[in-house]
């Protein structure tokens, strides 16, 4: 079974600029998480979705970030303006709704610098 | 915020023996599990233990988990130089299985 894939793995970029990262989960996979993981701190979610629909995005700074999962497989995260504070790891993860399968299962993440 | 927090922060073993970490969290929860972080990778599931349960043990993990006062710990027996990781609790909680990461407990097992 495929794991989760992510890319690109490495990103530099410069601030006010934007930047795509890009999630393809495990095939039957109904959830999919996106996570921010700063040096030395453990993830933060930043938006989980159901399928096409968003179940919570609570943290997800929404005036520079934003993301969507057409037809409820691949996703992409976006930032546009970057900022400095925006440097970490960027990663996406996935599960089943099946009960009793509630591991998520994650991508080797995109670490991200801001310059 | 984040829900959980591991606690020791650090902590440095010698090979053989074994490493406890514990986690405390504040709401009510569906379930704990417990990940791991090699430096600089992505985080692999562990175990799960869910809410009504109170001790689950998979190869050398033993978690237990104390709804009453919010509170998990992982012991791993044994330590071995390749558990050295990053190891993080994670709380799942409501409807949708919204799930909550710790800060981490940074484990050093020294050959």
């Amino acid at each position: 079974e495929a794991g989760v894939a992510q890319s690109p793995r490495y990103k530099i970029i410069e601030k006010r600029q934007s930047v795509a990262f890009w999630c393809n989960p495990i095939s039957g996979h109904a959830t999919l998480y996106w996570y921010q993981q700063i040096l030395g701190q453990g993830p933060k979610l930043l938006i989980q979705f159901q399928n096409n629909g968003v179940v919570d995005d609570s943290q997800l700074p929404k005036d520079r970030f934003s993301a969507e999962r057409l037809k409820g497989v691949d996703s992409t995260l976006k930032i546009q303006p970057a900022k400095l504070e925006d440097s970490a790891v960027y990663l996406c993860a996935s599960s089943t709704l099946l009960a009793d399968q509630e591991t998520q299962y994650f991508g080797p993440g995109t670490r991200l610098l801001v310059l | 915020s984040q829900q959980g927090e591991e606690d020791p922060q650090a902590l440095s073993i010698q090979e053989g023996e074994n490493a406890t970490m514990n986690c405390s969290y504040k709401t009510s929860i569906n379930n704990l599990q417990w990940y791991r972080q090699n430096s600089g990778r992505g985080l692999v599931h562990l175990i799960l233990i869910r809410s009504n349960e109170r001790e689950k043990h998979s190869g050398r993990l033993r978690v237990t988990l104390d709804t009453s006062k919010k509170s998990s710990s992982l012991l791993i027996t044994a330590s071995r130089a390749a558990d050295t990781a990053s190891y993080f609790c994670a709380t799942s909680f409501g409807g949708y299985q919204k799930v909550t990461f710790g800060i981490g407990t940074k484990l050093q097992v020294i050959p």
